[in-house]
């Protein structure tokens, strides 16, 4: 089976803080995604990235930014939390190529305060 | 730009019951539709993965359809129970995109 594992399920910060998200997949995906979730407006791609050290902007990048420096770790970056930033956070990843089943982690819950 | 909506957003079922969730979708050039499956606070499952070509897909009381002329995907679970009670969100993959676009979700209970 697939397992993507998220390194916190929980984690709260301070404004202005410089937060950091990990993503471990096990399966030798060439592909990771970063969603937040938010209620009543869904799941939305933050970033994602195809391969090691390249990244592709999502829909919402503003105010994040992402690092994959090994193939099976990709990295949610808030460089300056702010409370509006404050959601769920979903990794994913899938085999290469564009068009493969996606599977997700548990997700980290971040409250900023 | 593509919208999934999934109706309703809510969905009561006492157990036992056959029951359809669905799935709609504005741009019919997808290369395929995912269903999942959240628990409260969970990430997501996945649950069947159909392909552009594909009308069915089926996993155990689970059946996925997909009409691509209409816009359209079901989802088709049999012999409902307790334990399938949770979100499910449809997702379409569009043609010449990595990106998922996602439906809100139907929340489903099934009442003992």
């Amino acid at each position: 089976d697939v397992k993507v594992t998220q390194s916190s399920r929980y984690l709260v910060k301070r404004t202005g803080e410089k937060v950091f998200l990990e993503c471990v997949q096990d399966m030798d995906h060439e592909n990771m995604f970063w969603y937040r979730q938010d209620p009543g407006l869904g799941l939305r791609l933050i970033y994602f990235s195809y391969d090691v050290k390249m990244k592709e902007k999502g829909d919402i990048p503003e105010g994040y930014s992402v690092s994959r420096e090994k193939k099976e770790r990709f990295s949610l970056i808030l460089e300056s939390a702010s409370t509006n930033q404050t959601s769920m956070y979903l990794c994913a990843s899938s085999e290469g190529g564009i068009y493969n089943e996606q599977f997700f982690g548990p997700g980290t819950r971040l409250t900023v305060l | 730009k593509q919208e999934v909506t999934q109706i309703p957003a809510a969905l009561s079922v006492p157990e036992g019951e056959n029951l359809v969730l669905n799935c709609s979708f504005t741009d019919s050039a997808i290369y395929n539709l995912q269903w999942f499956r959240q628990d409260p606070g969970k990430g997501l499952t996945s649950l069947l993965l159909i392909q552009s070509s594909q009308r069915e897909q089926t996993s155990g009381r689970l059946n996925a359809s997909l009409d691509k002329s209409s816009g359209r995907s079901t989802l088709y679970i049999a012999a409902s129970q307790p334990g399938d009670s949770a979100t499910y969100l449809c997702a379409a993959h569009g043609a010449g995109s990595y990106q998922l676009t996602f439906g809100k979700g139907t929340k489903l209970s099934v009442i003992p």
